[in-house]
């Protein structure tokens, strides 16, 4: 599986939009994108995935580059509740394998 | 909406002791794993399970470990001879079989070995 880089830590003012960014320069074309995130030390919350095109939920946006190099996971209204570790994974679409969570990027929303 | 369920949320064990960490996984979902995080680090894969048997495992997962999935509805994992080492959160997750394999994480059960 590809590996991922993110910034370790960013703030964000509360109303407003959160833009993780991700760089995953080896991924392979059968690898998706996946985004996790950890509030304090609850469980993995899934948050969104994507193989190439731009994906949108009722938690966030994801924004592919068309090379799929780097992504970008888009909070539109962080609030309090956002502040969490956010974890961007790259992993072929094999049901039953594991995923590799790196350090992420720690989120912090200021009021 | 569904969700993975985890018991007990803590459990303190001596040294050596026998401990069994218990899930439920999401009802229609074939595939189980667990993961740990000790204090401070990073989420580790410790296992996966599907069709009743071990499909991947990492190093941490010993001969101290083992899985079980006993009945319809719930997915076990047990410690045979707790270390101190083994302290931390271990977090029970469950995917249905498709094309992305999405894993729902339970809150996870924070095990104290002293």
């Amino acid at each position: 599986d590809a590996k991922t880089t993110q910034p370790p830590s960013m703030d964000c003012a509360e109303g407003r939009a959160a833009n993780l960014p991700c760089n995953h320069s080896t991924i392979s074309g059968n690898e998706y994108v996946y985004w996790y995130r950890q509030i304090h030390s609850q469980g993995p919350q899934y948050i969104i995935h994507g193989l190439k095109n731009n994906e949108t939920n009722e938690m966030a946006s994801l924004i592919i580059t068309e090379d799929r190099k780097s992504s970008t996971l888009i909070l539109p209204h962080a609030t309090l509740r956002d502040t969490a570790v956010y974890y961007c994974i790259v992993r072929a679409s094999n049901t039953g394998n594991q995923f590799y969570f790196g350090t992420g990027t720690s989120l912090t929303v200021i009021p | 909406e569904p969700e993975v369920t985890q018991t007990p949320s803590h459990q303190v064990t001596q040294m050596g002791q026998e401990v069994i960490l218990r899930c439920v996984p999401i009802s229609n979902h074939l595939y189980f794993y667990w993961y740990r995080q000790i204090l401070g680090q990073k989420v580790e894969f410790l296992v996966s399970f599907y069709n009743n048997e071990i499909s991947e495992k990492s190093e941490i997962f010993d001969d101290q470990f083992s899985v079980e999935r006993p009945d319809g509805s719930n997915f076990t994992l047990k410690i045979r001879s707790t270390k101190l080492e083994d302290s931390a959160m271990y977090f029970c997750a469950s995917s249905a079989p498709s094309h992305t394999d999405t894993q729902y994480f339970g809150p996870g059960t924070r095990l104290t070995v002293l």
